[in-house]
């Protein structure tokens, strides 16, 4: 069975720093491994969509990168904003037609 | 539409009340699936329609959760007799194909709390 663990839990950075959010997962048979970011009280917005066959994807200032024979992807968030402070999530496919979620990173970018 | 709908936003539902949760997804999108997340948790995976067949029902908690996309759209999640654990958010996503390898575009959620 699927799991999948985010570390930290929770992150509190001022504005400006470089992070590092951490994404496990113990099945490496994935396709993929989407990161999500979601709003006190929404739903989830897809960031990136990284596909079995890469290494990385870029978006405005997040990267991220996937490992697949370690089970292991991180989200790189440069030069944070407080506009970044949400949850960020990590999901991979799993048996059958579903999507395995970590617990999530709570983000609190501070002015 | 532009993205995932889900209706209503917020239920309260008192206990043994019957509730339904309704998703439009994005048009034309083939898969649907139904999570759940509870405070602080990531989703918990529920079922998944491909158009209108029910492939994976795995994740419903018991037998009074049902869910339907009858014509292959439109989607129902239906909870009977509510019970207080089953407050939480009840989210919604779509994805263009069946193939797993595809984003999933998700919904804002329906809050249901149960009192």
């Amino acid at each position: 069975k699927q799991e999948v663990t985010q570390i930290p839990a929770a992150l509190s950075v001022p504005e400006g720093e470089n992070l590092v959010l951490n994404c496990s997962f113990t099945d490496s048979a994935i396709y993929n491994l989407q990161w999500f970011r979601q709003d006190p009280g929404k739903g989830l917005t897809s960031l990136l969509l990284i596909q079995s066959s890469q290494r990385e994807q870029t978006s405005g200032r997040l990267n991220a990168s996937l490992d697949k024979s370690s089970g292991r992807s991180t989200l790189y968030i440069a030069a944070s904003q407080p506009g970044d402070s949400a949850t960020y999530l990590c999901a991979v496919p799993s048996y059958g037609q579903n999507f395995v979620f970590g617990p999530g990173t709570r983000l609190s970018v501070l002015p | 539409g532009a993205g995932v709908s889900q209706s209503p936003r917020y239920k309260v539902a008192k206990r043994g009340q019957d509730v339904a949760l309704r998703c439009d997804p994005i048009s034309g999108h083939v898969s649907l699936f139904w999570y759940q997340q509870a405070l602080g948790q990531g989703p918990e995976f529920l079922t998944y329609f491909q158009n209108e067949a029910q492939l994976d029902k795995s994740g419903l908690p018991s037998d009074r959760f049902f869910a339907e996309r009858p014509e292959g759209s439109v989607s129902t999640l239906k909870i009977q007799r509510t019970q207080q654990e089953d407050s939480a958010v009840y989210l919604c996503a779509s994805s263009s194909e069946a193939a797993m390898n595809t984003e999933a575009f998700f919904g804002q959620g329906t809050r249901l709390t149960v009192v």
